[in-house]
């Protein structure tokens, strides 16, 4: 069964604080992992990672994906309060699991002034 | 433009009533749709998601189905509400045909289930 999890579950940090989110899957035939952040409603898309060891970077967010580990992780560096969010995981597979987006259980990031 | 329209933001349901709520994307033709539950403010849910007018895949067995009667609109629906059927409802779309596509997310219904 395709499977996301993410850790830690929560997160409480200081501002100007680095964090590290992290993100693992067992999926068939893996295609893509995908970074989304929610603050109220909709998730925004963060990242899209295909390839292992090449980072994507934007501002103080950066991630990296091990395909032969099976894991993610995505960095805020100097974090601030408007970084506060749930970071979620989705990986998508291929074969059986064409067009299927499957999500892991967020992490919970609170940043205190 | 890859908006997506979602009705009603919030709803109260009693236990046993029916619901239907929609979801209608702009943008182009033949999208991969889907629908997510989250409770909690957490992970995903993953529970329809649809490639095409009619074509329909189901990931978790519940009392919910959905419905693609056009090729921009996405239906989920119950006949008998539970009190574990509430959460937040996302709706969300990515390109169909391609992989390696983000999915774009509409702002979500709330039901509580009474």
């Amino acid at each position: 069964e395709d499977k996301v999890v993410q850790s830690p579950l929560s997160l409480v940090v200081h501002e100007g604080d680095t964090v590290t989110l992290n993100c693992s899957y067992e999926v068939t035939n893996f295609r893509s992992l995908l970074w989304y952040k929610q603050e109220k409603k909709a998730p925004t898309f963060l990242f899209m990672l295909t390839s292992s060891g090449i980072e994507k970077k934007s501002g103080r967010l950066s991630s990296i994906l091990d395909k032969k580990e099976l894991f993610s992780i995505l960095n805020i560096t100097a974090t601030q309060t408007g970084d506060s969010a749930v970071y979620l995981c989705a990986v998508e597979g291929v074969g059986g699991a064409t067009n299927k987006l499957i999500f892991g259980t967020g992490t919970l990031l609170a940043v205190q002034p | 433009s890859q908006t997506i329209h979602q009705w009603p933001a919030t709803l109260v349901q009693p236990v046993g009533s029916p619901l239907s709520l929609e979801c209608t994307v702009e943008g182009t033709s033949n999208p991969n749709l889907y629908w997510y539950r989250q409770a909690a403010g957490r992970g995903l849910q993953l529970l329809f998601y649809s490639v095409g007018i009619g074509q329909i895949s189901s990931e978790v067995p519940q009392n919910l189905s959905a419905s693609r009667p056009q090729d921009r609109q996405f239906i989920l629906s119950s006949k008998k509400l539970l009190l574990s059927d509430s959460g937040f409802y996302l709706c969300a779309r990515r390109w169909g045909g391609r992989m390696n596509t983000e999915a774009f997310f509409g702002q979500g219904t709330r039901l509580t289930v009474v």
